[in-house]
């Protein structure tokens, strides 16, 4: 089952705009973490943020997280082709008994040169 | 450093048929996982290992599904019987402890 629900399922935007996704989850968690999928690749880790922190930046990433909503974003500024993919939020729950990431349905983010 | 080895990339065989993907994670990660992915959904999770034990397979089919990690490190997921429903992208993933996952590419799997 899925945790989280990306939205939008689907944006398109022109270069150097910037494009922000959102997840929104069920369940308390200790982290959550987003992650990027290029057509028939595997999942690469951008960032995590931690259940205690609200915003954190990484070059042209920034998360935000808000645990009262169970909600988080991703923006990325100044997009590039390249960053073309597949988006994924994916939470760290507080169950230890479960210790294993529960991801979202992605967003599909389509950079026009 | 290489990252997270698995092969087949891809596999095509008949319903009924057995298969079996195999990965190899990132040296010194003690956890592993297999995670099966539908085509425009999310991973989710069938095994997690810490070491060569099994710490959650409660979303493993155990009627057709197996898994082993023998010594901890490499890992096997098999299935048998195949059935049509079974095709999708299984990846494996490592880490050390509950930060972030290193993926590897994936197999994709069609049962005709």
């Amino acid at each position: 089952s899925q945790q989280g629900e990306e939205d939008p399922q689907a944006l398109s935007i022109q270069e150097g705009e910037n494009a922000t996704m959102n997840c929104s989850y069920k369940t308390s968690i200790n982290n959550l973490q987003w992650y990027r999928q290029n057509s028939g690749r595997g999942l690469v880790h951008l960032i995590l943020i931690r259940s205690n922190e609200r915003e954190k930046h990484s070059g042209r990433l920034r998360v935000t997280l808000d645990t009262s909503k169970k909600s988080s974003s991703l923006l990325i500024t100044a997009s590039r082709a390249a960053d073309t993919a597949s988006y994924f939020c994916a939470t760290w729950g507080m169950d230890t008994g479960r210790r294993a990431l529960t991801f979202g349905s992605g967003t599909r983010l389509q950079v026009q040169p | 450093e290489a990252g997270v080895v698995q092969s087949p990339r891809y596999k095509i065989i008949e319903k009924k048929q057995p298969v079996a993907f195999w990965c190899n994670p990132i040296s010194g990660h003690n956890t592993l996982y297999w995670y099966l992915q539908n085509l425009g959904q999310g991973p989710e999770l069938l095994i997690r290992y810490e070491n060569e034990e099994a710490v959650d397979d409660s979303q493993l089919p155990k009627d057709r599904f197996s898994a082993e990690r023998l010594k901890g490190v490499d890992s096997t997921l098999k299935i048998q019987p195949a059935e049509l429903g079974d095709s999708a992208v299984y990846l494996c993933a490592s880490s050390q402890g509950d930060n972030e996952q290193f993926f590897g590419p994936g197999t994709r799997l069609t049962v005709l």
